[in-house]
């Protein structure tokens, strides 16, 4: 298994403003995933962040919104940018390792005002 | 496309009881895994199993139990003797084996209720 952790755990924000979420996980990982979970709803993928490479986003999802960074195997971040109400969310970072399953981190809880 | 369909919005038992919680799911590929993940009011995703599916074995753990039927595409999963703690969300997930990204596609989720 994986122990995830996320920053912050839950935040409220302006609109018009950025959150940067963190993920640290205690182990080397070579795929980190970010989902988003809109209030009642099921889990979307936003992007998958690898080491080493530019993050793959899921359509629908734009870089200028959801920048992501992967500045080593057990760190990632993922940028909110310009939030407006829409965007909050439960957000989530994944692990998963080759032939393992995926965990997930406690999630951070955004509500934009 | 891969696609996984939880039907059941919402479930209310009373404790003690049996529940089974439905999942079909398509997909084109031949191996690919199936997951359960619990989400209780904390929000956090719990993982409760990885199928692959190649093993059509039914598993069980303790209370829960798990039906894998490649023939109807379904992977359904009981709990037995149902408890106040197991009131949740429960997600129903699929994955490729290779390629893809390995991401997950979700069902929309089943809330549970157990009621005293």
């Amino acid at each position: 298994s994986a122990v995830i952790s996320q920053k912050p755990s839950r935040d409220i924000c302006q609109r018009g403003t950025s959150l940067t979420i963190q993920c640290q996980v205690d182990s080397q990982v070579t795929m980190m995933f970010w989902y988003r979970q809109q209030p009642g709803q099921s889990l979307t993928l936003i992007a998958t962040a690898n080491q080493g490479s530019e993050a793959t986003y899921e359509s629908g999802f734009v870089i200028d919104k959801f920048p992501i960074s992967r500045p080593n195997l057990t760190f990632s971040t993922l940028t909110v940018s310009n939030m407006s109400p829409e965007d909050s969310s439960i957000y989530l970072c994944s692990v998963r390792r080759p032939q393992e399953t995926q965990y997930f981190g406690p999630g951070t809880r955004l509500l934009v005002l | 496309a891969q696609k996984v369909t939880q039907a059941q919005t919402e479930i209310s038992v009373v404790e003690k009881e049996d529940v089974t919680l439905d999942c079909v799911y398509e997909t084109r590929d031949t191996t690919y895994y199936l997951f359960w993940y619990k989400q209780p009011p904390s929000g956090e995703l719990v993982f409760l199993i990885r199928r692959n599916s190649f093993d059509e074995q039914n598993e069980i753990s303790g209370r829960y139990s798990w039906n894998f039927q490649k023939s109807t595409s379904s992977f359904n999963f009981t709990i037995t003797a149902s408890q106040v703690v197991d009131s949740a969300v429960y997600f129903c997930a699929l994955s490729r084996v290779t390629g893809g990204g390995n991401k997950l596609t979700f069902g929309t989720g089943t809330q549970l209720k157990v009621e005293l």
